[in-house]
């Protein structure tokens, strides 16, 4: 069965330091990966798609950026936090060329100080 | 451009009471949709979604949610609420070929004993 794995669980991060979350998905190839963010009352913003290894596609102009370096590896980053940049960051992914339902992480709060 | 809209931010409900969360929804094709479940701190879970076969479609814990093409709709509900139901609820679309899901503000349940 297909598992996906999302860390750190929680991250405190001073304003101006970088940033690297990480997404594995398990027992699945090729599959769609998604970086959603969650600021309270705001439900899911996309911020970050990406169809296959090196293919990223932004939503969102912001301070973060996204890469896919293996198949089935997700990361995001940033160079420079915010404030603005604290919330709930979801890692999900969807098969490839199916219009299923997306599958999501455990999640990852994020606050900048 | 697709969209989800989530009528009602919070809405509150006495235990055994009937559950109606109102999702209306923006597709220029046949969409699919979906309704996921967000207990704190942790991912969203899958509760239904419609993939244009039965219009009444059943899901885990006794929801289920019926879709309308003439009222743009796709409202969540369940006959009796139970105190494990108090989450965070979000509607979703995704269209036929496409990439991206993109998810409602979320509506959170109450329920009082």
């Amino acid at each position: 069965s297909q598992t996906i794995h999302q860390w750190p669980a929680t991250l405190v991060q001073p304003v101006g330091s970088p940033l690297s979350l990480e997404c594995t998905v398990e027992g699945t190839s090729n599959p769609n990966l998604y970086w959603y963010r969650q600021a309270a009352g705001r439900g899911l913003q996309l911020l970050f798609y990406s169809v296959g290894i090196g293919q990223i596609s932004s939503e969102v102009p912001q301070n973060l950026s996204a890469s896919r370096p293996q198949d089935r590896q997700f990361i995001l980053s940033s160079k420079k936090l915010l404030l603005s940049d604290s919330g709930f960051y979801l890692c999900a992914w969807r098969e490839e060329d199916r219009d299923t339902e997306a599958f999501f992480g455990q999640g990852t709060r994020l606050t900048v100080v | 451009a697709q969209s989800v809209t989530q009528l009602g931010s919070h809405v509150s409900v006495s235990e055994g009471a009937l559950v109606l969360l109102r999702c209306n929804y923006s597709s220029s094709v046949p969409p699919y949709l979906f309704w996921y479940v967000q207990y704190p701190n942790q991912g969203l879970q899958l509760l239904l979604k419609y993939t244009s076969a039965a219009t009444l479609v059943k899901g885990i814990n006794g929801f289920e949610a019926e879709f309308k093409k003439s009222e743009t709709s796709f409202h969540l509900t369940k006959p009796s609420a139970h105190m494990s139901d108090a989450a965070e609820y979000f509607c979703a679309v995704s269209e036929t070929g496409g990439f991206k899901t993109i998810f409602g503000a979320g509506t959170r349940l109450f329920v009082k004993a």
